[in-house]
């Protein structure tokens, strides 16, 4: 089966770091993305990891453990913008036909002034 | 920039209506989906296409049905609306080869409301 596991809800403060991990169980993995999701809005990519290790996208970095199931997004220098909801998929390949994304619930970051 | 448009952002229609979601994309992607969003639950997958007229169902298939008769368009059906199925609805599409990563793209949602 496939399990996706995050947080439902963070706050932070304007100008702080926050990181939001998520835990997967996926068959087949093939890779790990995250997503931002403003309230009425649809997803919007944030990043992709397939290997191992940190990939680093200006205020946003997201870190990949492979034999931990584990992932997380850091956000740096939060804005007020930064309030979203943040969602993490785990890309399941089915070899040479298409592979599927398997969502968390969705993490609602609040970022107070 | 890839675009995938959604026929309506809003609909509210009765119980027992048969109601049409229709998604477009435009960049030949081989891959859509249909989605619905609910507060508490995330996305779930209701349908996906990886080809024109092949369909399969995803994890919440009851009560729908799809379309996919053009490669840049994939149509979610429901047959007869029920209260439960008042949800936002996210079409999306990806390019998925081996040497792609798989990216969902999404459509900016319909909001369906049955009465």
């Amino acid at each position: 089966g496939q399990n996706i596991d995050q947080p439902t809800e963070m706050t932070a403060t304007e100008g702080a770091i926050v990181q939001i991990n998520c835990t997967y169980q996926t068959s087949g993995f093939n890779g790990l993305f995250w997503y931002q999701q403003h309230a009425g809005e649809a997803p919007t990519f944030l990043s992709y990891n397939v290997l191992d290790g940190l990939e680093e996208k200006g205020r946003f970095s997201s870190f990949l453990s492979r034999s931990k199931g584990y992932s997380y997004l850091l956000l740096k220098e939060l804005q007020m913008k930064d309030s979203a909801s943040y969602l993490c998929a785990a890309l399941a390949d089915r070899g040479s036909t298409l592979g599927r994304l398997y969502f968390g619930r969705g993490t609602q970051l609040t970022v107070w002034p | 920039d890839v675009k995938v448009t959604q026929s309506s952002r809003y609909l509210v229609k009765r119980t027992g209506e048969k109601v049409f979601l229709e998604c477009v994309q435009d960049m030949d992607h081989e891959n859509m989906f249909w989605y619905r969003q609910d507060p508490g639950l995330g996305l779930r997958l209701i349908y996906f296409s990886y080809d024109v007229k092949m369909k399969e169902k995803g994890d919440i298939p009851e009560g729908y049905s799809v379309s996919r008769e053009k490669k840049e368009r994939f149509s979610l059906i429901l047959e007869s609306a029920s209260t439960n199925q008042t949800s936002m609805y996210l079409c999306a599409s990806s390019l998925y080869r081996r040497t792609d990563t798989g990216e969902l793209f999404f459509g900016e949602g319909s909001r369906l409301t049955v009465l």
